[in-house]
């Protein structure tokens, strides 16, 4: 089946730890996207990468670093500097000139 | 920069009562337009989107939207809703803004809705 997995569902984390949240796709897209959601406030743009070893900020980028070294695979690394990182994170990827974005079930990440 | 504005925050509706969600954006270019939806437990899914040409379109279980571009709004109806309806839907736009080829996905705050039987 063809499709977007994130590892794991549930992530717990002592604070001042660094976590990285897995991110695979069988889809062949070219991009790939890291949202965060929060109850109230949507889904904000973290990293997006439209091509390999390549990718650009989006709207709420502090405290998290991502890297793009294989087409499928975009991880999403939480720091220590990420002031509020408890939260539910989505990726999402899109093909070339395509314009839906497909999503991942989503990683919980609860900061203790 | 753009931003998408939902009306409701939590709608709480009876089986077969019918349903509008409200979706205004603010951007002056050519936007693309989208409804996702977040069943419980289960991935955002695409239920409808529009590009271009009739600004009423229709997506998957009986939703439809229409496009109003002088009132820059994308509302979501559907006219008899279902238990099974019960989620949380999600206005996007998509821009060209920033010289992306893929453009950028702007989500709105979310109407989480609610249907009893």
């Amino acid at each position: 089946d063809g499709g977007i997995t994130q590892s794991p569902k549930y992530l717990f984390r002592k604070e001042g730890q660094n976590v990285t949240l897995s991110c695979e796709q069988n889809l062949n897209h070219d991009a790939m996207y890291w949202y965060r959601q929060d109850p109230g406030q949507g889904l904000r743009l973290i990293y997006y990468s439209q091509i390999v070893n390549d990718f650009q900020k989006g709207d709420i980028a502090e405290g998290y670093s991502v890297s793009r070294e294989k087409k499928e695979s975009f991880p999403l690394t939480v720091t220590s500097a990420q002031k509020n990182p408890t939260a539910f994170y989505l990726c999402a990827s899109t093909a070339s000139g395509g314009n839906e974005q497909f999503f991942g079930p989503g990683t919980r990440l609860t900061v203790l | 920069a753009q931003s998408v504005s939902q009306h409701n925050h939590h709608v709480i509706l009876s089986e077969a009562a019918s349903l509008e969600l409200g979706c205004n954006y603010s951007y002056g270019g050519t936007v693309n337009l989208f409804w996702y939806v977040q069943y419980p437990g289960q991935h955002l899914q695409l239920l409808l989107k529009y590009f271009s040409g009739d600004p009423l379109v229709k997506g998957i279980k009986g939703f439809e939207a229409e496009f109003i571009k002088s009132k820059f709004s994308f509302n979501l109806r559907k006219p008899s809703v279902q238990w099974s309806d019960t989620a949380e839907y999600f206005c996007a736009v998509k821009t060209n803004a920033g010289g992306t080829s893929y453009g950028k996905l702007t989500f709105g705050q979310g109407t989480i809705l609610t249907v009893h039987p």
